[in-house]
């Protein structure tokens, strides 16, 4: 079956630009969660989503993150005035419940280029 | 709060040699530890996963890994390297509650024929 798709796979936009990065789970996950990996380190919570509740938001790096999720379907990311530093890969992740006895499945991610 | 903390980088090895990548941990409460494989401009894929049953976890494409918790350690091993693994390496943490993963900064595993 499908997996987790994202969109778009790379992105290259202007410091001080919004960006809205997209995140189709696999069918009938409940969860969902955004990852950020930057060069050279591991990858780093952002959010996760229960249904289309975020329960635990902590994750984000500062106030111009915001992701929302339209009930158990598509997220968004959004990162308002991009900043260099905002560069990374963003990875989403989506799991049939919020436990960890459920596997995590990852799409492939959206490359963010901040100029 | 739980961390893992993986030893090199960088691992070479060559075709049909052992391969070990290392990783411990760190957590308060009995941990759920994972290893992920990510190949080039892919996403993360699952290798294999502990879950507090057997210490010797088996995994996918050969690899195995096991849980020591007098050495805070969940080291991935394969007795013999393809070409085919040479990959990006990521062990992980689960944390407590719900199912937020706290990863490595990853090994990049270089397979030379």
């Amino acid at each position: 079956g499908a997996g987790v798709s994202q969109s778009p796979s790379n992105k290259v936009t202007e410091k001080g630009k919004d960006v809205e990065l997209r995140c189709d789970p696999i069918s009938g996950h409940t969860a969902l969660y955004w990852y950020r990996q930057r060069l050279g380190q591991g990858l780093e919570f952002l959010i996760y989503f229960q249904g289309n509740s975020a329960p635990d938001k902590s994750g984000l790096p500062s106030d111009r993150f915001s992701a929302e999720r339209t009930g158990e379907s598509v997220s968004t990311l959004t990162i308002q005035r991009t900043q260099q530093e905002d560069s990374a890969v963003y990875l989403c992740a989506s799991s049939a419940r919020t436990s960890r006895l459920y596997e995590q499945y990852f799409g492939p991610g959206t490359r963010l280029t901040v100029t | 709060a739980q961390s893992v903390t993986q030893l090199g980088s960088h691992v070479s090895v060559s075709e049909g040699a052992l391969v070990l990548l290392r990783c411990n941990y760190s957590s308060s409460v009995p941990p759920y530890l994972f290893w992920y494989v990510q190949y080039p401009n892919q996403g993360l894929q699952l290798l294999l996963k502990y879950t507090s049953a057997a210490t010797l976890v088996k995994g996918i494409n050969g690899f195995e890994a096991e849980f020591k918790k007098s050495e805070t350690s969940f080291h991935l091993t394969k007795p013999s390297a393809h070409m085919s693994d040479a990959a990006e390496y990521f062990c992980a943490v689960s944390d407590q509650g719900f199912q937020k993963l706290v990863f490595g900064t990853g090994t990049r595993l270089l397979v030379s024929p």
